[in-house]
């Protein structure tokens, strides 16, 4: 079946600095990716949505300055959390969608120190 | 407004008892329907998905679902819990091949 790659599956990063996480779908090309936020105890909260060779299109409410997405080929979606502060600190999950298909990455957990 | 309600937050049952966890949608149309069940501190499994046809939808683990047009409802139901089975489930929904949104979970607890 579709496989999607997640890394880092964890990171650690000091106030100020940012955090690149990166998605691959290893077996089959991705027009549209998504990325997902989930806070403890809490339900995916989707991000943005992520089309090849295009901006990413935000939702209300997520800063596009601070979370950096960058979708340059059919199977590798990036995103960089910029400036990251403690309440950065979550679980962020990548989506990639295949027709009517949507494989998940494994997630990333952020903490911000 | 268009949403996906999961009304039970958290649920406790006792293993080998029958189980199941509701899911409405709002949405103008039939959305693509999901059902994903999530361990602490991992990634999304899916169980089972609805586009169309047959209502009764069977899934992995022995889990199933049934669409409900008139109700608006794909609850999931298994008829005997086991204890791996405790977890988070999440009920998704794509409206219109759009993107994927989340009900709020409900948490499942099983008893000895």
């Amino acid at each position: 079946g579709a496989v999607v790659s997640q890394h880092p599956s964890w990171v650690i990063c000091k106030s100020g600095t940012s955090v690149k996480i990166e998605c691959r779908s290893l077996d089959f090309q991705a027009t549209t990716m998504f990325w997902y936020r989930q806070f403890p105890k809490q339900s995916l909260m989707l991000m943005a949505t992520s089309n090849e060779g295009s901006k990413a299109t935000y939702e209300q409410g997520v800063e596009k300055d601070k979370f950096l997405i960058n979708h340059a080929s059919l199977t590798l979606s990036t995103l960089t959390v910029t400036s990251a502060h403690p309440e950065d600190s979550s679980f962020y999950i990548c989506s990639a969608r295949q027709g009517a298909d949507y494989t998940f990455g494994s997630g990333t957990r952020l903490t911000v120190v | 407004a268009q949403s996906v309600t999961q009304p039970d937050i958290h649920i406790t049952v006792s293993e080998g008892a029958s189980l199941e966890l509701r899911c409405n949608y709002s949405y103008g149309a039939t959305p693509y329907l999901f059902w994903y069940v999530q361990s602490p501190g991992q990634g999304l499994q899916l169980l089972l998905k609805y586009f169309s046809g047959d209502t009764l939808v069977q899934g992995i683990k022995g889990f199933e679902a049934e669409f409900k047009r008139s109700q608006s409802s794909f609850n999931l139901r298994k008829p005997s819990v086991h204890w791996s089975d405790a977890a988070e489930y999440f009920c998704a929904v794509v409206p219109l091949q759009n993107d994927m949104r989340f009900g709020a979970g409900t948490r499942l607890t099983v008893k000895p």
